[in-house]
């Protein structure tokens, strides 16, 4: 089965901080996502990498980066939390990309408050 | 972009008997997968079931069958024989052929069963 673990589960930080939410899989998966979830918004893409060190915009990058060094782990970073940013974050990766039927895999989330 | 809909923030089912949740998209490809996909109260969400939108056969899973309407850009799941464990939310996605890796959500249905 596939493994998808995520850094922590719950997450308190505080304005301004910089803050680190690391990803990891154990399929040798290519593609790997950061979304964040709120209720009523469903699952909003934030960034996406389909290689090490390849990275590409989702629909909400702004306020966030993402760091992919080595292929099981995906790093999303917030430079400087805000208030905003208080949700749920989810990772996920996929084996193969464009126009297969492959699954998304996810971890259990982390729910960061910021205050 | 590609959109999913899924109109029913709450839905509710006896324990035994069916329900269906509803998801239309809107695409222009004629190439894509759908997806259903279960996040339980706290835990890791996982896939439900796909489609193929090439396939003419609705995919089926134990208790869990769509309703793929190509023409109407509909995807409904029906879940027959509901149980106690089938309580969740539910999350309808869309991946295409030409947008790349990502995939877009629906905004979650609340499936609540009751005894």
């Amino acid at each position: 089965d596939v493994k998808v673990t995520q850094s922590s589960r719950y997450l308190v930080k505080r304005t301004g901080e910089k803050v680190f939410l690391e990803c990891v899989q154990d399929m040798d998966h290519e593609n790997m996502f950061w979304y964040r979830q709120d209720p009523g918004l469903g699952l909003r893409l934030i960034y996406f990498s389909y290689d090490v060190k390849m990275k590409e915009k989702g629909d909400i990058p702004e306020g966030y980066s993402v760091s992919r060094e080595k292929k099981e782990r995906f790093s999303l970073i917030l430079e400087s939390a805000s208030t905003n940013q208080t949700s749920m974050y989810l990772c996920a990766s996929r084996l193969s990309g464009t126009g297969t039927p492959d699954t998304q895999y996810f971890g259990p989330g982390t729910r960061l408050t910021v205050l | 972009a590609q959109t999913v809909t899924q109109s029913q923030p709450e839905m509710s089912v006896q324990e035994a008997e069916t329900v269906t949740l509803s998801c239309t998209y809107d695409t222009s490809e004629s190439d894509y997968y759908l997806f259903w996909y279960k996040q339980p109260p706290s835990r890791q969400m996982i896939l439900v079931i796909r489609q193929e939108a090439y396939k003419q056969q609705n995919a089926t899973e134990n208790r869990f069958s769509v309703n793929f309407q190509k023409a109407a850009k509909s995807f409904s799941l029906k879940i027959s024989d509901s149980q106690l464990g089938d309580a969740a939310m539910y999350f309808c996605a869309y991946s295409g052929g030409n947008t790349g890796n990502q995939f877009y959500f629906g905004t979650g249905t609340s499936l609540t069963v009751i005894p």
